[in-house]
């Protein structure tokens, strides 16, 4: 079966910049969450959508907004980028959300601010 | 929230085992630990998880004692192939909604020729 689809895989944006990425899960799967990972701190959870509606946020600013469609595919969205905001970008599908090891991630979006 | 803490990083050679140890002091009675392993560029991809004693699979072993405040991941004979970034997560599988699972930094494993 087809993986966790994440486009683009890179990216690069300059500061104030917004950023749209695009996440595809797994057929079948209805719950996206979102990750930001750095060399420095790790995986940071974002947020999770479930059916269309955002089930749970990590401790992000406003910038950092998402969004789930009927057909589960998500997207999540940075304005006004900052350098910070370097990082990679990834998103994980699974059926419930509920399950620790039913999470399947994508291979992530390279973001990279000037 | 179930905080875990795992070494940063570990060396080891071809052929050798290789034993992770991650501690977990708060788990719950409900609370599973799994494991997760992570080549660079690429998202992490699930290896083995379990509630109590030992688990094995294909890949790994995880034990885990009776107070289940620790947990040790065991890869047996490592190659080159098996250096990456392995996460411990405890969780509740039951949690009715809003896990926020923290992932921390890992531990980075360096397999040497």
């Amino acid at each position: 079966k087809a993986g966790v689809t994440q486009t683009p895989r890179y990216l690069i944006k300059t500061r104030g910049q917004q950023v749209t990425l695009s996440c595809s899960p797994i057929s079948g799967h209805r719950s996206v969450s979102w990750y930001q990972q750095t060399p420095g701190q790790g995986l940071q959870f974002l947020f999770e959508y479930f059916s269309e509606t955002q089930r749970n946020k990590g401790n992000f600013p406003g910038r950092f907004s998402g969004r789930q469609f009927s057909n589960s595919r998500s997207e999540m969205n940075v304005s006004t980028l900052e350098l910070g905001d370097s990082a990679l970008y990834l998103c994980a599908s699974s059926q419930s959300g509920r399950r620790l090891d039913g999470y399947t991630f994508g291979s992530g979006t390279r973001l990279t601010v000037v | 929230l179930a905080k875990t803490t795992q070494p940063v990083s570990m060396d080891s050679y071809e052929g050798q085992e290789v034993n992770i140890t991650c501690s977990h002091n708060n788990i719950a009675t409900n609370d599973y630990i799994t494991w997760y392993q992570q080549f660079p560029s690429q998202g992490p991809r699930f290896i083995i998880q379990g509630y109590k004693t030992k688990v094995t699979n294909e890949v790994a072993s995880l034990f885990i004692p009776a107070d289940r405040k620790s947990s040790t991941l065991s890869l047996p004979r490592v190659s080159l192939s098996d250096t990456a970034v392995y996460y411990c997560l405890v969780g509740d599988p039951g949690t009715g909604n809003n896990r926020k699972l923290i992932w921390g930094l890992g531990t980075s494993l360096a397999v040497n020729p």
